[in-house]
């Protein structure tokens, strides 16, 4: 059965620290691996990772994939209580389908 | 601007009431999602549509039906609503294209007492 396990699943940090944020997979003709930012609203899309080792950046966010290990970061750096969020990794199938991890609740703190 | 709308973004009802939840795309979309999200359990797939009047179950289907008489638009029915299908419901559209992503409505909270 396919799927996508995320660590950790909460998460309490300062501002300006910096975090690493873990997504697993076990997935049968895989595709790729999509990271969304969700606030109090839905899902916005932050990545789209189809090949292993080239990092995805934008801003403070930065992602890789290791389809080797079946796994993915995601990266953010001196972080802010704007990126406070739930983080969703998930992983779509040959089949077209989109299996997606519990999610990972960051918390930052003034 | 992309956009996927749902009807309601809070919603109360009453066990076994018939519960309709709307979800529009203006994107043209043939691909059309309903997921369910809780606690714990991340986003869970309903139903999902290829294309007008076709659907097909996704992992947890049970209590739940969907139509799809047009393309823009794909509804969600709880023919008689528990308490377990409290939630937060998302709908969400995509192009079958490889390279898109799979763009999000704003969620429908539901709570059925």
């Amino acid at each position: 059965e396919d799927k996508v396990v995320q660590s950790p699943l909460s998460l309490v940090v300062h501002e300006g620290d910096t975090v690493t944020l873990n997504c697993s997979y076990e997935v049968t003709n895989f595709r790729s691996l999509l990271w969304y930012k969700q606030e109090k609203k839905a899902p916005t899309f932050l990545f789209m990772l189809t090949s292993s080792g080239i990092e995805k950046k934008s801003g403070r966010l930065s992602s890789i994939l290791d389809k080797k290990e079946l796994f993915s970061i995601l990266n953010i750096t001196a972080t802010q209580t704007g990126d406070s969020a739930v983080y969703l990794c998930a992983v779509f199938n040959q089949g077209g389908k989109l299996i997606f991890g519990q999610g990972t609740e960051l918390s930052v703190k003034p | 601007d992309v956009k996927v709308t749902q009807s309601s973004r809070y919603l109360v009802k009453r066990t076994g009431e018939k519960v309709f939840l709307e979800c529009v795309q203006d994107m043209d979309h043939e691909n059309m999602f309903w997921y369910r999200q809780d606690p714990g359990l991340g986003l869970r797939l309903i139903y999902f549509s290829y294309d007008v009047k076709m659907k097909e179950k996704g992992d947890i289907p049970e209590g739940y039906s969907v139509s799809r008489e047009k393309k823009e638009r794909f509804s969600l029915i709880l023919e008689s609503a528990s308490t377990n299908q409290t939630s937060m419901y998302l709908c969400a559209s995509r192009s079958p294209s490889f390279a898109d992503t799979q763009y999000f409505g704003p969620g429908t909270r539901l709570t059925v007492l």
